[in-house]
């Protein structure tokens, strides 16, 4: 079956320093892949997306880049501030048209930056 | 998030209490998910319904979950006879391709 793995938490990070959230999956075919943040208080929100190997998503200053060859979507920012401060989830659907497919998501990483 | 209402937001249920939790989606979301999130963890997939048709339930975790979607849009996640297991953050998610979808904001439940 599908599963996503990512770096167990919490994370905490001093405002400008480099983030790195760690995530590999399993999947059959060609997945799609996503990052979802969860800030305090609110709903989950899509941060990016790729549907392809070597694609990039990229939203606010955070980029991820699709790595089937090591089944990875690591998502990554030069320099965080401190509302980047959230519980970040990677997650994948099978389908590479993200429609009827029900998301698969790691357990999440709470991020903490401290100014 | 915008255009999936959730309620009730908070529901306290005494232990064997039966639920009824509402999910919003506005109009032209063909599909619409249920999810729970347990405390510390990802959500997880409960049943999937496109337009009034549930097309798949293999999520549910006990006979005590039901879910329907009578018209095609407003559903209603139930839960019969409430234990203490089933507290969790329950999410809809709904929206149709090409267009986007959205979570809403959930229910957070908690059984005593």
């Amino acid at each position: 079956g599908n599963s996503v793995t990512q770096m167990e938490g919490p994370v905490t990070l001093s405002e400008e320093a480099f983030l790195t959230i760690n995530c590999t999956y399993t999947a059959t075919g060609y997945p799609s892949l996503f990052w979802y943040v969860q800030y305090p208080g609110e709903g989950l929100q899509l941060l990016l997306k790729a549907t392809k190997a070597d694609d990039k998503g990229s939203n606010k200053g955070f980029e991820a880049t699709y790595r089937k060859e090591t089944t990875s979507f690591h998502l990554e920012k030069g320099s965080v501030q401190v509302s980047d401060s959230a519980v970040y989830f990677c997650a994948l659907t099978p389908a590479a048209n993200f429609g009827n497919e029900k998301l698969t998501f790691g357990t999440g990483t709470r991020l903490t930056i401290i100014p | 998030g915008a255009g999936v209402s959730q309620s009730p937001r908070y529901k306290v249920a005494k232990r064997g209490q039966d639920v009824a939790l509402r999910c919003d989606p506005i109009s032209g979301h063909v599909s619409l998910f249920w999810y729970q999130q347990a405390l510390g963890q990802g959500p997880e997939f409960l049943t999937y319904f496109q337009n009034e048709a549930q097309l798949d339930k293999s999520g549910l975790p006990s006979d005590r979950f039901f879910a329907e979607r009578p018209e095609g849009s407003v559903s209603t996640l139930k839960i019969q006879r409430t234990q203490q297991e089933d507290s969790a953050v329950y999410l809809c998610f709904a929206g149709k391709p090409n267009y986007g979808y959205t979570f809403g904001s959930g229910t957070r439940l908690t059984v005593v």
